[in-house]
């Protein structure tokens, strides 16, 4: 049962421009959000997360998105850089131990 | 600072034959532990969890299993590996809802 999902599994960008990537969920009781960056072969490492009382967070270049009612979070990176390629997770957890994740996306940023 | 260990880092093994995959953390007490595999073109799947020593729970019925023998060690082992094991396997930590991933180990069953 895939509770978060990430419907693109790729995206390419020209460097400098703006990165989305768009996450759903079906469970209402997720209440905290989480982006993960993961490059090949190594562990993914945090990026961002928001919780479900705010519907912004922002972080230097990564800012991510909350609809509740649409049960939707965005990622948005600006500018893009040739760094930022790599597969992108989007997490979600309803406060206890299990954190499920998306599919992932995979973010090519051309030069 | 808090950091993950895991070994090895690549693992190639014949169907049939044990596996035993180690984790540690440093920098932390009694942290939550997690085990997670992610398949090739798949998002991360949660093995195993555990919340203090001697305790697991499994969240996939599967050929592996987990234990804690001590408060910062984490080990997945099976006896049987079977072709679909083969993956990429992270032990994680975690004080609260966020998880922090070791460098992962990428197995592959032949």
């Amino acid at each position: 049962d895939q509770q978060v999902k990430q419907n693109s599994p790729s995206l390419s960008v020209q460097e400098g421009r703006i990165s989305i990537l768009n996450c759903d969920y079906t469970n209402s009781m997720f209440d905290y959000f989480l982006w993960y960056k993961k490059y090949p072969a190594e562990g993914p490492t945090f990026l961002i997360s928001i919780s479900s009382i705010k519907d912004k967070n922002e972080d230097g270049r990564f800012t991510v998105f909350l609809n509740k009612s649409a049960k939707h979070l965005s990622l948005h990176i600006v500018p893009s850089q040739p760094g930022d390629s790599a597969v992108y997770f989007c997490a979600a957890s309803a406060n206890d131990y299990k954190l499920s994740f998306g599919a992932g996306t995979t973010v090519t940023v051309r030069a | 600072s808090q950091t993950i260990h895991q070994w090895p880092a690549t693992l190639v093994q014949p169907v049939g034959s044990p596996l035993s995959l180690e984790c540690t953390v440093e920098g932390t007490s009694n942290p939550n532990l997690y085990w997670y595999r992610q398949a090739a073109g798949r998002g991360l799947q949660l093995l195993f969890y555990s919340v203090g020593i001697g305790q697991i729970s499994s969240e996939v019925p599967q050929n592996l299993s987990a234990s804690r023998p001590q408060d910062r060690q984490f080990i997945l082992s099976s006896k049987k590996l079977l072709l679909s094991d083969s993956g990429f396997y992270l032990c994680a930590w975690s004080v609260g809802t966020g998880r922090y991933f070791g460098p992962g180990t990428r197995l592959t069953v032949t």
